[in-house]
């Protein structure tokens, strides 16, 4: 069965730079999520979009953005790199009709240097 | 407040026996779903079992229960027959506002080691 794709699974960058996350979600799931895990910390909410639109926004810095494409998927660009952005970066996806587990993405490893 | 307490932050279990590990919540939100997330070390987040608040009778997966007593806002996990594959992080979740509602909330997370 398809599950949501994530790429890169590991990105070295360095401090200021730019970074673009992209998430493919499970096919007809409508709704995305974005989560950053820091080194031993529990996964923490971005923000979400449920068919392309923004649906809820969590603790993202003012230097992320993201956005939903006509396709589903989705992209989170971060701008202004720093060293605490060193985080697993996950995208889950779900059917918002059902009320189902998200699935989640293997995640991308992101590390500022 | 905490929305999910975990309040094992790690735990070692003997090949074969089973294992609970605890989780509280908060909410005042009347539909919600509790869910647990296996995360080994290789870092993938692996759905286990989901638990509803409406739900009557206690969720089950193969080796997974989930030991839910609304009253007392817990949603234990119990594995049964622990394997050495099941070391890893585990993480309770909730999502409050029923099937409309959105994002995740993690507890801290409890780390699990099982000895052969």
């Amino acid at each position: 069965a398809a599950g949501v794709i994530q790429s890169p699974r590991h990105l070295i960058k360095e401090k200021r730079e730019t970074a673009t996350l992209k998430c493919y979600p499970i096919p007809r799931h409508d709704t995305v999520y974005w989560y950053q895990q820091g080194p031993g910390q529990d996964p923490q909410f971005l923000i979400s979009f449920y068919e392309k639109m923004q649906s809820d926004k969590g603790s993202i810095p003012d230097r992320f953005s993201a956005q939903q494409f006509s396709d589903y998927h989705s992209e989170l660009n971060m701008s202004s790199l720093e060293l605490g952005d060193s985080a697993l970066y996950f995208c889950a996806s779900r059917r918002r009709q059902l009320n189902t587990e998200a699935f989640f993405g293997q995640g991308t490893r992101l590390t500022v240097v | 407040a905490q929305k999910i307490t975990q309040t094992q932050p790690g735990m070692f279990v003997q090949e074969k026996e089973a294992v609970t590990l605890d989780c509280t919540y908060d909410t005042s939100d009347p539909s919600y779903g509790l869910f647990w997330y296996k995360q080994p070390s290789s870092g993938e987040m692996i759905f286990l079992i989901y638990q509803g608040s409406y739900d009557q009778q206690n969720a089950t997966e193969g080796r997974y229960s989930l030991n839910f007593q609304k009253a007392r806002k817990s949603a234990n996990l119990v594995i049964s027959a622990s394997q050495l594959g099941d070391s890893a992080m585990y993480f309770c979740a909730m999502r409050e506002g029923g099937a409309a509602g959105n994002k995740l909330t993690f507890g801290g997370g409890t780390r699990v080691l099982v000895k052969p």
